[in-house]
């Protein structure tokens, strides 16, 4: 098992642009979070997707979307790209369960520059 | 607003010396607590859980509500252990998950 794969590696775009990041989770998971990671900061959260929705949303604008497919891999969309959307973002996948907290499964990441 | 700190962007030890990161959170009710660590050119992963109570590789957190931390401690340092820690809180199992800013440790040989 490869564990979470993310493509691609890096990524430069032009202001106001688009880009499409896409995720696989691990073996047996069904759960997929994205985050944000700025240089010198934590993971900030984006949203999760489970059972192909968007089940949490963290406080990003409406430029930033997603998707989930029925084999639970994953896009993040990020619409009219601004300078500071230049980040890492990081895909994690866990499984649904009840009981104990999700243990999250973290992707290479997909390193983005906007110009 | 939940959110968790971490007062030290930076700490360097020396192999062998005990070796403490500190975590502080806002949050009133009981969250779930985590550590997760990035080795160099490793990606992101879990240390430990609050909820586990277990040791990993000589590490220990323990949560103190009154103060509401959850330092991340290790009595002997090793050279392995220089990574990026993040401390990170959930409010339900469910929830999404909020990360500190990280702390990096250096350990001296």
């Amino acid at each position: 098992d490869a564990g979470v794969t993310q493509s691609p590696t890096h990524l430069i775009k032009t202001r106001g642009q688009q880009v499409t990041l896409r995720c696989s989770p691990k073996s047996g998971h069904d759960t997929v979070s994205w985050y944000q990671q700025a240089l010198g900061q934590g993971p900030q959260f984006i949203f999760q997707y489970y059972e192909e929705e968007e089940r949490q949303r963290g406080n990003f604008p409406d430029r930033f979307s997603g998707h989930q497919f029925p084999n639970y891999s994953s896009e993040l969309n990020v619409n009219a790209l601004l300078l500071g959307d230049s980040a890492l973002y990081l895909c994690a996948s866990s499984l649904n369960s009840r009981g104990l907290p999700d243990e999250q499964y973290f992707g290479p990441g997909t390193r983005l520059t906007v110009t | 607003a939940q959110r968790v700190t971490q007062p030290e962007k930076l700490l360097s030890v020396f192999k062998g010396a005990p070796v403490e990161l500190k975590c502080n959170y806002s949050y009133s009710g009981s969250p779930e607590l985590f550590w997760y660590v990035q080795y160099s050119r490793q990606r992101l992963q879990l240390l430990l859980r609050h909820i586990s109570r277990e040791s990993i590789k000589g590490f220990t957190a323990d949560l103190n509500k009154g103060e509401t931390s959850f330092h991340l401690k290790k009595p002997f340092a090793q050279e392995e252990d220089s990574a990026m820690y993040y401390c990170a809180l959930q409010k339900t199992s469910y929830d999404k998950v909020i990360f500190g800013p990280g702390t990096s440790l250096s350990v001296i040989p």
